[in-house]
């Protein structure tokens, strides 16, 4: 399965924007998840990268991955205060899907 | 319809009992998970059912027995749990690329 890590806690100031770091070691993984979970609910899914892309735009949400160094980053412009939650990234590779640690993001009025 | 639905969201249950966890998914998708989550933890995977056929079991203790009845279900079963399987049980489906969906979850707590 894949080892996933991330740091912890992330803060920022609304307006500001976000950038959630993720390392992997499974280098077979075929496509990288981030979720976002706020408290006492499930994982909501906010975006995906295949491994053979470098980067992904989804509105205010962009991923960027470096299979050489095994780095997945999501980076969030004009951070709200509704996104403040838990940011989990996920590899996966045939059905196996494991997360990281979570990174909670706090964001200051 | 993109939903999973989980039931119950809440079960309380005493070390002797015996209940089930349901979740169900109407989207076609042919993996479908149990995850347990610990609180200020991410979620550890459980189980995989692909095609209905469990894929992938992480050496979870038999007390947890999982079932898929169909390609539209999935369920649990729990027998004589302990106080540190309290947690919150999450399941999801999948079809790659589109990433898993995920059920709100069953809170459980085992007295």
């Amino acid at each position: 399965g894949e080892d996933v890590e991330q740091s912890l806690f992330l803060s920022v100031r609304e307006g500001d924007s976000s950038v959630i770091n993720c390392t992997y070691t499974d280098s077979s993984s075929t496509y990288l998840y981030w979720y976002k979970q706020e408290p006492g609910a499930g994982l909501q899914l906010l975006t995906y990268i295949f491994s053979n892309m470098d980067m992904k735009q989804d509105q205010r949400l962009t991923v960027l991955l470096n299979k050489k160094d095994k780095h997945l980053s999501l980076r969030i412009a004009d951070t709200q205060t509704g996104d403040s939650a838990i940011y989990f990234c996920a590899g996966y590779n045939n059905n196996d899907m494991r997360f990281g640690a979570g990174t909670r993001l706090t964001v200051k009025p | 319809d993109t939903e999973v639905t989980q039931t119950p969201k809440h079960l309380v249950m005493g070390m002797t009992n015996k209940k089930s966890l349901k979740c169900e998914q109407h989207m076609g998708h042919r993996a479908m998970y149990w995850y347990k989550q610990k609180a200020k933890k991410p979620p550890e995977l459980m189980f995989v059912y692909s095609y209905e056929k469990l894929s992938i079991n992480e050496s979870v203790p038999s007390r947890f027995s999982p079932e898929c009845p169909n390609s539209s279900l999935l369920n649990l079963h729990l027998h004589a749990l302990q106080p540190e399987d309290s947690a919150l049980y999450l399941c999801a489906s999948s079809q790659p690329p589109g990433g898993a969906f995920f059920g709100q979850g069953t809170r459980l707590t085992v007295v």
